[in-house]
């Protein structure tokens, strides 16, 4: 592993089923979210962990929860999915100091 | 609070020239800026970023940004253009204790040979 890694790298999900979405890194960083890009739209934050044990909602949460148990794994679930949570989700971590984003490859989900 | 705005959604170039891609940003202390490229079908990769110091920040394949406070404005810029050079670019925004990053809902690139 270097960086991000998130999987699945696509999925085709019915309305109403429970998905986790994975994402792990391995450059201990402290810091990890959780963003949906959508066209037009571009990134919007949908939860964001400071640090291993919390989280902290962003622009657009509702349909979405995450954990953080330890440093280097950040899923996202979504309980329930519904068609508008058809997007491409992408996972980041930031070391300290603010100084940029890694990303993952993203996951693309497609809620029929 | 912070936020970006990329003035055109889409902005199209001849191979060899110019290119220009506009960001403004609003914060209420001063900001950290980013631009990151997203080429098709993955993820986004930082390209340049201002923090401190030098207005003018050189990145990856040949971009480069200036940091203007008095026109809060973060404009990405690259002398000539190449065909790879075809992509979707961000511009982002964030404070020293910020919590998060915020994006401009990205400009995408045309190069046209």
């Amino acid at each position: 592993i270097a960086g991000i890694t998130q999987a699945p790298t696509s999925q085709i999900l019915a309305a109403g089923r429970r998905m986790t979405l994975r994402c792990t890194q391995d450059m201990r960083h402290n810091a990890m979210y959780w963003y949906r890009q959508d066209l037009g739209l571009g990134l919007r934050l949908i939860h964001y962990s400071n640090t291993a044990g919390t989280t902290g909602k962003g622009e657009v949460p509702d349909g979405y929860s995450v954990s953080r148990a330890n440093t280097d794994d950040f899923p996202l679930t979504l309980a329930s999915a519904v068609p508008s949570q058809t997007s491409v989700y992408f996972c980041a971590s930031s070391g300290q100091g603010n100084y940029g984003y890694t990303f993952g490859s993203g996951t693309r989900l497609t809620v029929v | 609070a912070q936020s970006v705005t990329q003035l055109g959604s889409h902005v199209s170039v001849s191979e060899g020239a110019l290119v220009l891609l506009r960001c403004n940003y609003s914060s209420s202390v001063p900001p950290y800026l980013f631009w990151y490229v997203q080429y098709p079908n993955q993820g986004l990769q930082l390209l340049l970023k201002y923090t401190t110091g030098a207005t003018l920040v050189k990145g990856i394949n040949g971009f480069e940004a200036e940091f203007k406070k008095s026109e809060t404005s973060f404009h990405l810029t690259k002398p000539s253009a190449h065909m790879s050079d075809a992509a979707e670019y961000f511009c982002a925004v964030t404070t020293p204790a910020g919590n998060q990053f915020y994006f401009g809902t990205g400009t995408s690139l045309t190069v046209i040979p």
